[in-house]
């Protein structure tokens, strides 16, 4: 069974500094990996979405990368903004019995501290 | 530019009640999803549609149904509304051809009082 774990849970940084995000599965069979940006009380944003044949894609400031046969991808933020505070949340999506699924982590809360 | 579009963003209802969310999409996608999302809990998966009149029940079903009748709405129902439905509610479309990505729509806060 697919699992999708993101750690850590929450993270406080300084502004400026470049972080990282981690977020892993257990079975590297994917079509692709999302990352996803929350802002409290609203609904979600597509990031970047990586697909299994791809180890990177960025935007901007934002880099996610995807090791399937390790089963891991990371989220580097470079020069953090108060701004980019927000839950980030990974998702991977596969095939089971003919049908699409999407597979989500539980996030991880970033504060970007002033 | 593409858009998921839940009819609501605060909803308050009354136990009891039957409660309507509504997700319209304009992308053309055959997936789309109801999520709920507590805090601690993560988003869970309540019903999905992979086709009109089509329905799979996800992680957590109970005490809701769903309505696929047309392509772009999937529709979410709470038959009896309970104070532990109090949640945020988020829809998402996809496209069913392999590698492509999910949209959510901007949530729907309900509270049941």
């Amino acid at each position: 069974k697919q699992e999708v774990t993101q750690i850590p849970a929450a993270l406080s940084v300084p502004e400026g500094e470049n972080l990282v995000l981690n977020c892993s599965f257990t079975d590297s069979a994917i079509y692709n990996l999302q990352w996803f940006r929350q802002d409290p009380g609203k609904g979600l944003t597509s990031l970047l979405l990586i697909q299994s044949s791809q180890r990177e894609q960025t935007s901007g400031r934002l880099n996610a990368s995807l090791d399937k046969s390790s089963g891991r991808s990371t989220l580097y933020i470079a020069a953090s903004q108060p701004g980019d505070s927000a839950t980030y949340l990974c998702a991977v999506s596969f095939l089971m019995d003919s049908n699409y699924q999407l597979i989500w982590g539980a996030g991880t809360k970033l504060i970007i501290k002033p | 530019d593409v858009k998921v579009t839940q009819s609501s963003r605060y909803l308050v209802k009354r136990t009891g009640e039957k409660v309507f969310l509504e997700c319209v999409q304009d992308m053309d996608h055959e997936n789309m999803f109801w999520y709920r999302q507590d805090p601690g809990l993560g988003l869970r998966l309540i019903y999905f549609s992979y086709d009109v009149k089509m329905k799979e029940k996800g992680d957590i079903p109970e005490g809701y149904s769903v309505s696929r009748e047309k392509k772009e709405r999937f529709s979410l129902i709470l038959e009896s509304a309970s104070t532990n439905q109090t949640s945020m509610y988020l829809c998402a479309s996809s496209s069913r051809r392999v590698g492509t990505e999910a949209f959510f729509g901007q949530g729907t806060r309900l509270t049941v009082v």
